[in-house]
């Protein structure tokens, strides 16, 4: 089956300018996170959807972060403006529906540089 | 916030040593998983134990799960120059959104040849 895909790979912008990023899950898979990964640090949850419908943003910084999930399958999550604190990696996953007890199926993300 | 807490932050071994990592949380949990992560890459799923299991194994991986101490550890037994990776933990949570994985601060792993 064909993994998680996300794009651009980088990208570089200055603070202030916006930029978005777009993910397409596994096929199937109704359950779609957006992290946030600093270097040297762990991913953080930033969204969750289920199908097009919000499961948790408790960490998403709502004054400059939004996110989608229009038709349940593609999404796009996107900063506006940047702060040179967003740089970081932003990771996409998926999941079969909400099982617990399943893992997560990972992109190779977007580096964001906020210069 | 950070569920998972993972010791050492650094590991470096020569090929053929046994790795060992540790992972303590904080809240109950309905499972526990780790991952790994080369570098520019995502993360891959190795392996996931349950609340009520207490040790799992997956080919050269082995992992025990301490919920009266809320800590786990994965051992990579006879290492490879290839097993140079990132490493971290994942809860999550019992009860509530138990779709929800928080990551620990990973254990970066350094195997020489």
């Amino acid at each position: 089956e064909a993994g998680v895909a996300q794009s651009p790979r980088y990208k570089i912008i200055e603070k202030r300018q916006s930029v978005a990023f777009w993910c397409n899950p596994i096929s199937g898979h109704a359950t779609l996170y957006w992290y946030q990964q600093i270097l040297g640090q762990g991913p953080k949850l930033l969204i969750q959807f289920q199908n097009n419908g919000v499961v948790d943003d408790s960490q998403l910084p709502k004054d400059r972060f939004s996110a989608e999930r229009l038709k349940g399958v593609d999404s796009t999550l996107k900063i506006q403006p940047a702060k040179l604190e967003d740089s970081a990696v932003y990771l996409c996953a998926s999941r079969p529906l909400d099982r617990t007890n399943s893992p997560l199926h990972f992109g190779n993300g977007t580096r964001l540089t906020v210069t | 916030s950070q569920q998972g807490e993972e010791d050492p932050q650094a590991l470096s071994i020569q090929e053929g040593e046994n790795a060992t990592m540790n992972c303590s949380y904080k809240t109950s949990i309905n499972n526990l998983q780790w991952y790994r992560q080369n570098s520019g890459r995502g993360l891959v799923h190795l392996i996931l134990i349950r609340s009520n299991e207490r040790e799992k194994h997956s080919g050269r991986l082995r992992v025990t799960l301490d919920t009266s101490k809320k800590s786990s550890s994965l051992l990579i037994t006879a290492s490879r120059a290839a097993d140079t990776a990132s490493y971290f933990c994942a809860t999550a949570t019992l009860g509530g959104n138990t779709g929800k994985l928080i990551f620990g601060q990973g254990t970066t792993l350094q195997v020489k040849p």
